[in-house]
């Protein structure tokens, strides 16, 4: 089956503009989740969600970050104002669900995104 | 809060070497573990996990047993092949407030060579 995408694969913008990243999470899985993987860094939680609602955002690195989920299935990350250092490798994953037991997270193979 | 420290690479081993990849934690209550593994290109995908102290999680060769006396998840493969050359990630899962968040390592890049 369809496994989790992510578009664009790389996006190199200018200072100051405006990106949106998009994930297509695997049908069914209710939670989803969105990191950033910097050069020689570890994973860096940004944001989850179960369903459509976002119960930590306690990961997003600035008010210029945000994402949304609608209909329990797409989600987009939005950076405003892009700065040099929010160049990285934006990840997202899903699972079945966030609660309860453990349920193995499926990533996305990632979005570049390079800050000129 | 919680953190997870994973020994630098890169590893460089012959094929056929013994694999070891060091990982410490420090969390509160009892985490589940996991090793998840980056293959080029590609997005992150479970090794293997341990959800509870003294169990082993193993996969496709590698194993990793739960040490919560010493706070560790040590990756181990008895014999690498060039096809295993990938980017290895230990991660920690915590049960606090009911949800999953994981707390991952920063990677350790392992290269075998033929």
């Amino acid at each position: 089956g369809a496994g989790v995408s992510q578009s664009p694969s790389n996006k190199v913008t200018e200072k100051g503009k405006d990106v949106e990243l998009r994930c297509d999470p695997i049908s069914g899985h209710t939670a989803l989740y969105w990191y950033r993987q910097s050069l020689g860094q570890g994973l860096e939680f940004l944001i989850y969600f179960q369903g459509n609602s976002a119960p930590d955002k306690s990961g997003l690195p600035s008010d210029r970050f945000s994402a949304e989920r609608t209909g329990g299935s797409v989600s987009t990350l939005t950076i405003q104002r892009t700065q040099q250092e929010d160049s990285a490798v934006y990840l997202c994953a899903s699972s079945l669900e966030a609660s309860g037991s453990y349920n193995e997270q499926f990533f996305g193979p990632g979005t570049r995104l390079t800050v000129l | 809060g919680d953190s997870v420290t994973q020994m630098e690479g890169p590893v460089t081993l012959s094929e056929e070497a013994f694999l070891t990849i060091n990982c410490t934690y420090t969390a509160t209550g009892y985490p589940s573990l996991f090793w998840y593994v980056q293959y080029p290109g590609e997005g992150l995908q479970l090794l293997l996990k341990a959800t509870k102290a003294d169990d082993k999680g193993s996969n496709k060769g590698f194993e990793a047993t739960y040490r919560k006396e010493t706070t560790s998840f040590h990756l181990e493969k008895g014999s690498v092949q060039v096809s295993d050359s990938a980017v290895y990630f230990c991660a920690l899962s915590s049960t606090s407030g009911g949800s999953y968040i994981p707390t991952f390592g920063r990677g350790t890049s392992l290269i075998v060579h033929p």
